[in-house]
């Protein structure tokens, strides 16, 4: 009974390069929500998808960064062109949508050097 | 947006000791859950408590959702309670597509 898995869980990347996050929810669940956390600081709601759709992303940076969660395979996170202060830990979470419990993965560490 | 504030922003405590942390929102909610993130960064869920009292162990949980607040309480503390401790909770006057949005957190250091 597998939890929300998320990889790579550390990433290393030159500035300029792609970043590509992935995150598999939890069995049943279609619903799937990223979070970024700069360091020393609480979590920042990114973007919520449901398969195959975007329900809200009002907290993407406009430029550089997307989302999708495909009918089938993990959702992913995309960072284009990635600049230093993009470092910061990506969490993904999934649920079965409305007020239902949220349970999330153990995180993606992007350090840009 | 709903507004969330977590109280003391930070704790120290001996070993053994009891504590209550405090989560104030601003509007109604349909989803309150608790996390501790450890001194490894791993997001743990506590709770799940839009309304009412939990327990689990040494941790309980009481959330009046009509006053907007939810309370934390961690007793006989031990050193592997250290971390920070998160609301997060879910605006019910945004309909069911809606997301988390989490506090500033409480950081916890237990000492020996």
């Amino acid at each position: 009974n597998a939890g929300v898995m998320q990889n790579p869980r550390h990433l290393v990347r030159r500035r300029g390069q792609e970043a590509r996050l992935r995150c598999s929810p939890m069995k049943g669940h279609s619903h799937v929500y990223w979070y970024r956390q700069l360091p020393e600081e609480g979590l920042k709601f990114m973007v919520y998808l449901q398969k195959e759709n975007i329900i809200d992303e009002s907290g993407m940076p406009k430029e550089r960064f997307s989302a999708e969660f495909p009918k089938e395979g993990p959702s992913i996170l995309r960072i284009q062109q990635v600049v230093r202060g993009d470092s910061a830990a990506y969490f993904c979470a999934s649920s079965h949508g409305g007020p239902t419990e949220a349970f999330f993965g153990q995180g993606t560490r992007l350090t840009v050097v | 947006g709903i507004q969330v504030e977590q109280s003391p922003p930070d704790l120290i405590l001996q070993e053994g000791a009891n504590s209550t942390l405090r989560c104030n929102f601003s509007d109604s909610v349909n989803n309150l859950q608790w996390f501790h993130q450890n001194p490894w960064g791993q997001l743990i869920n506590l709770f799940y408590i839009p309304s009412g009292t939990k327990q689990n162990g040494r941790l309980s949980a009481t959330t009046v959702a009509t006053e907007r607040y939810s309370l934390l309480y961690i007793s006989s503390s031990q050193t592997t309670d250290s971390g920070v401790y998160f609301c997060a909770v879910r605006n019910k006057n945004t309909g069911t597509a809606s997301k988390l949005t989490f506090g500033t957190g409480t950081r916890l250091q237990v000492t020996l």
